[in-house]
């Protein structure tokens, strides 16, 4: 059964820090990863899906990575700012799943002024 | 873009009654899903249906159920709430064929406290 693991679990850093967000995974034989932004009391936002053959994706100041051979990824935040405070989930979906996602306990950040 | 609504953001009801939980989506998806979402325990499967009428459970179905009646409609119901079942609830919906490529789109939540 996967399992998905996201270290830290909280992280408090000054306004302009580019900041690492991991995610692990037991089981390799992924389909996609999809990285979230929960803001509370709210919904989950997509930031970024990658596929299994990929092993990046951007979106403005934020880039994904994948790395299925270790069973990680990261999510690199660039420049952050005080906006960008929320909870990162990251959700993995593998072939025994049925293409159902399982999802880490997040990272909340908060990035102070 | 794809648009799922859940129709309460916001719910308060008392132990014992029955409660319907709405979810639609705009975008032909053929999957929808329904979590529950708990500090310390994450997001948590209760059911999900790959088609019209048809449902599958998920890692916590016990006290609930659900009913698909149209593709853009996926309904969570508790038959009779309990305290336990305080939480926050959300929907998501994907393409059947091509939820690798395309992912998984959440609703903004319903909260839920059961008093």
């Amino acid at each position: 059964k996967q399992e998905v693991t996201q270290i830290p679990a909280a992280l408090s850093v000054p306004e302009g820090e580019n900041l690492v967000l991991n995610c692990s995974f037991t089981d390799s034989a992924i389909y996609n990863l999809q990285w979230f932004r929960q803001d509370p009391g709210k919904g989950l936002t997509s930031l970024l899906l990658i596929q299994s053959s990929q092993r990046e994706q951007t979106s403005g100041r934020l880039n994904a990575s994948l790395d299925k051979s270790s069973g990680r990824s990261t999510l690199y935040i660039a420049a952050s700012q005080p906006g960008d405070s929320a909870t990162y989930l990251c959700a993995v979906s593998t072939s025994g799943g049925s293409y159902i996602p399982t999802f880490g306990r997040g990272t909340s950040l908060i990035v102070h002024p | 873009d794809v648009k799922v609504t859940q129709s309460s953001r916001y719910l308060v009801k008392r132990t014992g009654e029955k409660v319907f939980l709405e979810c639609v989506q705009d975008m032909d998806h053929e999957n929808m899903f329904w979590y529950r979402q708990d500090p310390g325990l994450g997001l948590r499967l209760i059911y999900f249906s790959y088609d019209v009428k048809m449902k599958e459970k998920g890692d916590i179905p016990e006290g609930y159920s659900v009913s698909r009646e149209k593709k853009e409609r996926f309904s969570l119901i508790l038959e009779s709430a309990s305290t336990n079942q305080t939480s926050m609830y959300l929907c998501a919906s994907s393409f059947m064929s091509y939820p690798l490529k395309y992912g998984y789109t959440f609703g903004s939540g319903t909260r839920l406290t059961v008093v």
